[in-house]
Formats: C-alpha cells, sequence, structure tokens
C-alpha cells in the first residue's frame, strides 16, 4: 500500500518562499504529483517528478529523491491568490494515485 | 464548456435512499474515476475504470457501486446511503496519453449530504 505524509498547515507572507513537505511510503513508484486546490473547488494539476531532482514551472517548482521517498514543492513570490490547499500524490505500479492529506497554505500580506 | 462535468452539484438526501452521481467527459479519456473528499482530508478513491469494459474497487468501496455506460460516462451509486456517506465527491479522468504526465483532470465535485 502506500503511506503518503505532508504538513497539515502552513502559514507565509506575500512575497516570501514557502516549501511544502511530502514523504511517503509506497510498494511501487510511477511518479508523484501535486495538486493545488482552492476551498470548495476540484484540484488542479501542478507538478509531476518521476526522476530525482527539480522541475522548475515559472513561480513552482517541484523536487523528488525516489531513495529518500521524500519530495517537496517549492513556491516563490507567494501571492494571496496562493492561499490553497496542496495535494502530494503518488502513483504505483496499477496506475493509481493515492493522494496525501493535502496541506493548507495561508498567504498573509 | 467544461471537460468533465458531474450531476447533481449539491445534493441533500435521507438515509437508506438510492442516489446515483453522474459524471460526463468530452476529453476523450479511458480512464476514470471517483473519489471522495472529508473536510481536511484527501482525495480516497472509491472506484476507477480504465476502458469501458474494466472496473476496479478502490480503497473505499463498500457501500458504492459504479457503472461505466461509455468511454465518457462513469456513474457513481449509493445503495443505500448512510450519514457517514456525507462528503465532496469528485470524478476524475486521465489518459496514457493526457496532459503532459498522464496527470488527473477533475470535475467540478458533487457535494452529498446524507440526514
Amino acid at each position: 500500500g502506500q503511506n503518503i505524509d505532508q504538513p497539515t498547515e502552513m502559514t507565509a507572507t506575500e512575497g516570501a518562499i514557502v516549501q511544502i513537505n511530502c514523504t511517503y511510503q509506497t510498494s511501487g513508484f510511477n511518479g508523484l504529483f501535486w495538486y493545488q486546490q482552492h476551498a470548495g473547488e476540484a484540484p488542479t494539476f501542478l507538478s509531476y517528478n518521476v526522476l530525482d531532482g527539480l522541475e522548475e514551472k515559472g513561480r513552482f517548482s517541484s523536487f523528488l529523491s525516489r531513495s529518500k521517498g521524500y519530495s517537496y514543492l517549492l513556491l516563490k513570490e507567494l501571492q494571496m491568490k496562493d492561499s490553497a490547499s496542496y495535494l502530494c500524490a503518488v502513483r504505483g505500479n496499477a496506475g493509481k494515485s493515492t493522494f496525501g492529506d493535502g496541506t493548507t497554505l495561508t498567504v498573509k500580506p | 464548456d467544461a471537460d468533465v462535468t458531474q450531476t447533481p452539484r449539491n445534493r441533500i438526501t435521507k438515509t437508506g435512499k438510492r442516489i446515483m452521481l453522474e459524471c460526463s467527459q468530452t476529453k476523450g479519456h479511458d480512464r476514470m474515476y471517483w473519489y471522495r473528499q472529508d473536510p481536511g482530508l484527501g482525495l480516497q478513491l472509491i472506484y476507477y475504470s480504465f476502458d469501458v469494459k474494466d472496473i476496479n474497487k478502490g480503497e473505499i468501496s463498500d457501500g458504492y457501486s459504479v457503472s461505466r455506460q461509455a468511454q465518457a460516462k462513469f456513474s457513481l451509486s449509493l445503495e443505500s446511503a448512510i450519514p457517514n456517506q456525507t462528503a465532496l465527491y469528485f470524478c476524475a479522468t486521465s489518459d496514457l496519453a493526457s496532459g503532459d504526465h498522464n496527470e488527473q483532470f477533475f470535475g467540478p465535485g458533487t457535494r452529498l449530504t446524507v440526514l
């Protein structure tokens, strides 16, 4: 099975940088996803890692270490609209994904 | 127009009633999923289907059933609704060739309340 851990809540200041961590234990690994979910809305895709290293996409970057079962999502130049829940999801060998409980990020002025 | 649609968007029902939630997609994806989300928690997989003739149980399938009527339609049924099935339900789709990395595309959600 899959076990995914991420912090429940984080707070950061507008314009700052925040790092959201995700650790996982899986019986199979075929990629790690980060999704953003605003309250009451559907999750939307942010980033994907399948090989070790950093993937950069504008203000968002995601890092993966498969040997450590560890990923982080880095958000730069925080904006108020970045206040949302961030979901880490691991896709196993069967093609389905397991989601963490999400990290609720609050950006303050 | 939305690529993944869900009906109804909101539903209030009583314990013991049979409820069907419907999902349609125009993305042409083979894979479809049903998740539930409880407040403050992530998404739990109920059922998933990788093509029209394929149905698989997820983590929490008890009390639910599904039907894949066509490539574009995947329905979730609660045979006899109970209060702890009160949740936000999401349908999602993906495909081996979808997006950049076969990521999932989610519908807007159905908020179900069982009294």
